[in-house]
C-alpha cells in the first residue's frame, strides 16, 4: 500500500493564479480531509469528506474548494490565490468514524507572491 | 469550540525525560490524541486516550484526566531521533466526522 499520496510536493503561485492539490489513499478509507499549517503552528481543517459525494466545511475553508467522485481521490482546489494562503497543506485519511488513527500524506508545500 | 493550549517549546537532554503538558476546553470530549512531527514531515499518530489513566507504549506514555481537560504525554530514555514537534488533539462528541481539533504543538529539542 502506497497510503496517503499527495501530489505536487512544492509550488510557487502568483496572486490571483488558481492550482489543484491532489491526494489519493488507496486504502479504501471512508473519511478525508485536508488541513493546512503556518510555520510553527497546529494543524487547522479546511473541508473533509465523509463518503464519496459528500464533503463539508472545516475550520477555514474560504477560498478553497472540494470534491470528492471516488473513494481514493480528495482534491483540494485554491481559486484566485493569496498570499496568506501560503502554507503546507496536509491530507489525511481514516477508516471510519469508529477508528482513531487519522494517515497523513507527505504535505504540499505551497508559496503565493 | 475547543481550547487546546501546549507550550510553545521545550528542551531536554539525551537519556532523560520529558512531560508535554495539554489542556483543553471541550463541550462533549471523546478521545484525545498525540502525533508526532519531524520538521519537514507528516504527522504520525503516537497515542489515544478517552479514559481516564496513564497509556504506556514503550519509551512514550499517554496520560489523561477528564475531569481536569488534562493530559501529558512523557518521554523517557530520550534519544536525539525524538527531536519533533508533538501535537495534542481532541476530538468533541458533537463533530460530525470524526474531526479533531488541533493544539499549536510543542517543539521537543534533545541535547546531547
Amino acid at each position: 500500500n502506497a497510503g496517503v499520496t499527495q501530489t505536487p510536493k512544492f509550488r510557487i503561485l502568483k496572486i490571483g493564479q488558481s492550482m489543484t492539490l491532489q491526494c489519493t489513499q488507496d486504502m479504501n478509507h471512508n473519511y478525508m480531509y485536508w488541513y493546512r499549517q503556518d510555520p510553527g503552528m497546529g494543524l487547522k481543517l479546511i473541508y473533509y469528506s465523509v463518503g464519496a459525494g459528500i464533503t463539508d466545511k472545516g475550520e477555514v475553508p474560504n477560498g478553497y474548494n472540494v470534491s470528492r467522485s471516488t473513494t481514493e481521490d480528495f482534491p483540494l482546489r485554491l481559486e484566485l490565490a493569496a498570499p496568506s494562503q501560503t502554507s503546507v497543506y496536509f491530507c489525511a485519511s481514516i477508516l471510519s468514524g469508529a477508528s482513531y488513527e487519522q494517515y497523513f500524506g507527505p504535505g504540499t508545500r505551497l508559496t503565493v507572491t | 469550540g475547543q481550547n487546546i493550549d501546549q507550550p510553545t517549546e521545550m528542551t531536554a537532554t539525551e537519556g532523560a525525560i520529558v512531560q508535554i503538558n495539554c489542556t483543553y476546553q471541550t463541550s462533549g470530549f471523546n478521545g484525545l490524541f498525540w502525533y508526532q512531527q519531524h520538521a519537514g514531515e507528516a504527522p504520525t499518530f503516537l497515542s489515544y486516550n478517552v479514559l481516564d489513566g496513564l497509556e504506556e507504549k514503550g519509551r512514550f506514555s499517554s496520560f489523561l484526566s477528564r475531569s481536569k481537560g488534562y493530559s501529558y504525554l512523557l518521554l523517557k530514555e530520550l534519544q536525539m531521533k525524538d527531536s519533533a514537534s508533538y501535537l495534542c488533539a481532541v476530538r468533541d462528541l458533537a463533530a460530525a466526522g470524526n474531526k479533531l481539533t488541533f493544539g499549536g504543538g510543542t517543539r521537543v529539542l534533545v541535547k546531547p
